[in-house]
């Protein structure tokens, strides 16, 4: 069976200052795929960042990095300067026929 | 950009009442998933589709549960004997491979 697992519940950081997310995760499959997403108080699913995991450079999307070390089975998100629309929860999620997500992480943005 | 849709945004209902959620699924994507988030806690996967038939469930998709392509667009989940424990946000995501899934905006199913 295939986990997820994020240690942090809550987290804050100040607004233009650069936060990281931790996720690790457990699975049998040689080739998957790991997402964040992003989950604000409308509730919507809004997908931030995908890692191959036979790639081995770390993806990128804007104020959004990930760092992916497969042997740790660790991927975890950073967040540049941060912004106070980056408030919500953030879910890491792995493969497989479905999606298998972790509890999630509270980012609170303060100004 | 394509997105998936979902109606209604929000639906109340009495116990024991048949609900259906549905769902219009990105026009070109093969795959489609309900999962299901209960309040404060983490997002739970349901059940996939493919080629007109479930590919996976889980112990959560017990029989009060089903899903349904009815037409070319639509992708519906109906739940027959709604309990207050089904209370929760109800996603619908598609996929056109197996691994990159978009969600819709969910459905919040209030059972009273």
């Amino acid at each position: 069976a295939q986990t997820v697992t994020q240690s942090q519940p809550e987290m804050s950081v100040q607004e233009a200052e650069t936060v990281t997310l931790s996720c690790t995760y457990d699975t049998s499959e040689s080739n998957y795929y790991l997402f964040w997403y992003k989950q604000p108080p409308s509730r919507q699913m809004i997908l931030v960042i995908r890692q191959e995991a036979y790639k081995q450079q770390n993806a990128t999307e804007n104020r959004f990095s990930v760092n992916f070390q497969k042997a740790a089975k660790s991927f975890s998100l950073k967040i540049s300067d941060s912004q106070l629309g980056d408030t919500a929860m953030y879910f890491c999620a792995l493969s497989g026929s479905r999606l298998t997500f972790g509890e999630g992480t509270q980012l609170t943005v303060n100004p | 950009e394509p997105e998936v849709t979902q109606t209604p945004s929000h639906q109340v209902t009495q116990m024991g009442q048949e609900v259906i959620l549905r769902c219009v699924p990105i026009s070109n994507h093969l795959y489609f998933y309900w999962y299901r988030q209960i309040l404060g806690q983490k997002v739970e996967f349901l059940v996939s589709f493919y080629n007109n038939e479930i590919s996976e469930k889980s112990e959560i998709f017990d029989d009060q549960f089903s899903v349904e392509r009815p037409d070319g667009s639509n992708f519906t989940l109906k739940i027959r004997s709604t309990k207050l424990e089904d209370s929760a946000m109800y996603f619908c995501a598609s996929s056109g491979t197996t691994y990159e899934q978009y969600f819709g905006p969910g459905t919040r199913l209030t059972v009273t």
